[in-house]
């Protein structure tokens, strides 16, 4: 139980288009969803949480009109990439709260490797 | 506020030696406590949480973790390391009773398993 998939695995774009990256939780509902950066041999920073049904809160210095994030079920939550730059290079990986079974415990997606050329 | 340390960036030790990666915390109030692993390109797998109740909690993958309230301490332990261990692992807190149960990480300790 309590599985979470992201789709694609890997993305390589050029600059300036954007990418989509789902999150799906398969065997449970989630009524919340955290998205994460992760740099080269660094702990996880949380970028947002997502909220069904609500806008994203946005942790500071994340922009919010770069990171699109959208949560309009309570399986499914995405993240969308804008304009993306070189910068925006990194591993995404985002996690999602079983609210039925309590809801302290994340659980997260196996990661999306974005690479912007 | 909150904060999580991890003592030691890295741990080398040998095949079917025990191992303890420390975790401290700091927090006024109640936490509940995580230990997850990362293996190389991969998410993240919970390996073992304390809620409440017993404060020796034992995870998969044959690890265990002891809850500590006077030294703030969730340290994690094996008896005996396997080579597929070598992994980055991450302790994280998040408010008792919070909302939404953000998590606060800890920097990791990438563990490796020397043969």
């Amino acid at each position: 139980g309590a599985v979470v998939s992201q789709h694609p695995s890997r993305v390589i774009c050029k600059s300036g288009t954007s990418v989509k990256i789902e999150c799906r939780s398969l065997d449970f509902q989630a009524t919340t969803m955290f998205w994460y950066r992760q740099f080269p041999k660094q702990s996880l920073m949380l970028m947002a949480t997502s909220n069904e049904g609500s806008k994203a809160t946005y942790e500071q210095g994340v922009e919010k009109d770069k990171f699109l994030i959208n949560h309009a079920s309570l399986t499914l939550s995405t993240l969308t990439v804008t304009s993306a730059h070189p910068e925006d290079s990194s591993f995404y990986i985002c996690s999602a709260r079983d609210y039925l079974a309590g809801g302290e415990t994340q659980y997260f997606g196996p990661g999306t490797r974005l690479l912007v050329l | 506020a909150q904060s999580v340390t991890q003592l030691d960036s890295q741990v080398p030790v040998f095949e079917e030696a025990p191992v303890e990666l420390r975790c401290n915390y700091s927090s006024s109030v109640s936490v509940y406590l995580f230990w997850y692993v990362q293996y190389p390109n991969q998410g993240l797998q919970l390996l073992l949480k304390y809620l409440s109740g017993s404060t020796l909690v034992k995870g998969i993958n044959g690890f265990e973790a002891e809850f500590n309230k006077s030294q703030t301490s969730f340290h994690l332990r094996k008896p005996s390391v396997h080579i597929s261990d070598t992994a980055e692992y991450f302790c994280a807190v998040s408010l008792a009773g919070g909302s939404n149960y953000q998590l606060i990480w800890g920097a990791g300790t990438k563990l490796i398993i020397k043969p």
